[in-house]
């Protein structure tokens, strides 16, 4: 299976900490997504990606959020200084151009719990 | 901003009934997709809409896009237990989407 995968599935870190994530997007996809959800809400845009370039990121993110995609296949998401408002699934998605729409792929996300 | 207000929040149904939930907003989009999210897990992606009025069958789901491209509905026949989720829609243009909040699909056997 060639689908989204992200890396690690669950996270429990505490208040305070650093931690970065993973997503391997599907191989041809030029478009990389992150989104964060929490219980009960559809998923919030964080950012996206283009290839290696970043194209825009949500105002709601603080400085505290930071993502890379460096060759333009996997990128990272980082939070430092973590918040128990960070608490949430952070999904990934990636996308290409299919017709006139994009379709975007998610994979199975990473649950972060900050105590 | 581009807000999608989806109705009802819940449903629950019996196995055998039939079922339509919506997906409503003020905007226009290019574009407009339904995924089904299990917990704990990534949406997957059920099906795109393009076109204004264009109506989309997959199996006993229906999906219609609004003729202005601002709405949308899901319609489930004779419902499934297999078919308990949430049911997202999003609302796509320049390939961004915006996400609504989801209704919660429960089937009882």
């Amino acid at each position: 299976d060639t689908g989204v995968s992200q890396d690690p599935r669950h996270k429990i870190t505490k208040r305070g900490q650093n931690v970065t994530f993973r997503c391997d997007p599907i191989s041809e996809h030029n478009r990389l997504y992150w989104y964060r959800q929490t219980l009960g809400q559809g998923p919030e845009f964080l950012t996206y990606f283009q290839n290696e370039a970043q194209l825009e990121k949500s105002r709601l993110l603080s400085d505290r959020f930071s993502a890379e995609r460096p060759k333009g296949s996997f990128s990272t998401l980082e939070i430092q200084r973590t918040e128990q408002g960070d608490s949430a699934m952070y999904l990934c998605a990636s996308s290409t151009r299919t017709g006139t729409a994009y379709e975007q792929y998610f994979g199975p996300g990473t649950r972060l719990t900050v105590t | 901003t581009q807000l999608l207000e989806q109705s009802p929040q819940f449903l629950s149904i019996q196995e055998g009934e039939n079922l339509t939930v919506y997906c409503n907003s003020s905007s226009v989009f290019s574009s407009l997709q339904w995924y089904r999210q299990e917990p704990g897990e990534g949406p997957v992606l059920l099906v795109t809409v393009v076109t204004g009025g264009e109506v989309k069958k997959l199996k006993r789901l229906t999906f219609q896009f609004g003729d202005a491209r601002k709405d949308s509905s899901l319609h489930i026949t004779a419902a499934q237990p297999g078919d308990t989720g949430l049911y997202l829609c999003a609302g796509t243009n320049a390939g961004k989407s915006t996400f609504g909040d989801g209704t919660t699909l429960t089937v009882k056997p």
